[in-house]
């Protein structure tokens, strides 16, 4: 089952925050986080692998809370480059498969 | 280096053409990916070869097929495509599952967007 993403749109001026959420119906070993820009390739983000581990890419950051089997991703003091579609890929615990399972998406629009 | 490179950027081919996409990667990854995505939508996935075999084929339709010559190339052959094929084509790679201590994260090329007409 896909991972549900919200908001699935947000419009932020630069220097705010935003919040991106991706939620899992199945118990996960890892979410992935990408950000793509309008006609490019998903760019990857970073990874969380444990439950309440927090990681941090410059001012993104992000949390897994295992229990909720819910990702978080943090936006801090937003910059025009921040600009795309976020993708959560989640990889469940138990799955055979081993893929990928990919949220929706969440655009992100930072006016100046 | 974490690149993957792709060839064309752009294709523009008719309903009766052959044309093939290639993908190629210097980081010693085992598995390498081919996902269709059309606009606003997610990458989804269409093939996976893990140690240059044949690992996941997403019930794709016959006239895309896959081929990897070694670690380092996949390719996708297209023949008889449809309109609705039109979509930008990424390729993938990453470690591969069984790569001890790794997150096999997957690592995308910049993509060919194809055009059938």
């Amino acid at each position: 089952q896909q991972p549900v993403q919200s908001p699935q749109a947000v419009i932020l001026r630069e220097g705010e925050d935003a919040v991106i959420n991706c939620s899992s119906s199945k118990a996960l070993y890892s979410v992935h986080w990408y950000r793509q820009k309008h006609g490019e390739a998903p760019v990857f983000l970073m990874i969380l692998l444990k439950g309440g581990e927090q990681k941090g890419h410059e001012k993104i950051s992000a949390s897994f809370n295992e229990k909720k089997q819910q990702s978080s991703l943090y936006l801090t003091a937003s910059q025009l480059s921040y600009s795309g579609t976020y993708f959560c890929g989640t990889r469940p615990l138990r799955d055979s498969n081993y893929q990928l399972i990919w949220g929706a998406g969440t655009k992100l629009i930072i006016k100046p | 280096d974490t690149e993957v490179t792709q060839t064309p950027k752009h294709l523009v081919m008719g309903m009766t053409n052959k044309k093939s996409l290639k993908c190629e990667q210097h980081m010693g990854h085992r598995a390498m990916y081919w996902y269709k995505q059309k606009a606003k939508k997610p990458p989804e996935l269409m093939f996976v070869y893990s140690y240059e075999k044949l690992s996941i084929n997403e019930s794709v339709p016959s006239r895309f097929s896959p081929e990897c010559p070694n670690s380092s190339l996949l390719n996708l052959h297209l023949h008889a495509l449809q309109p609705e094929d039109s979509a930008l084509y990424l390729c993938a790679s990453s470690q591969g599952r069984w790569s001890s201590g790794n997150t096999d994260t997957q690592y995308f090329g910049p993509g060919t967007r194809l055009t059938v007409l």
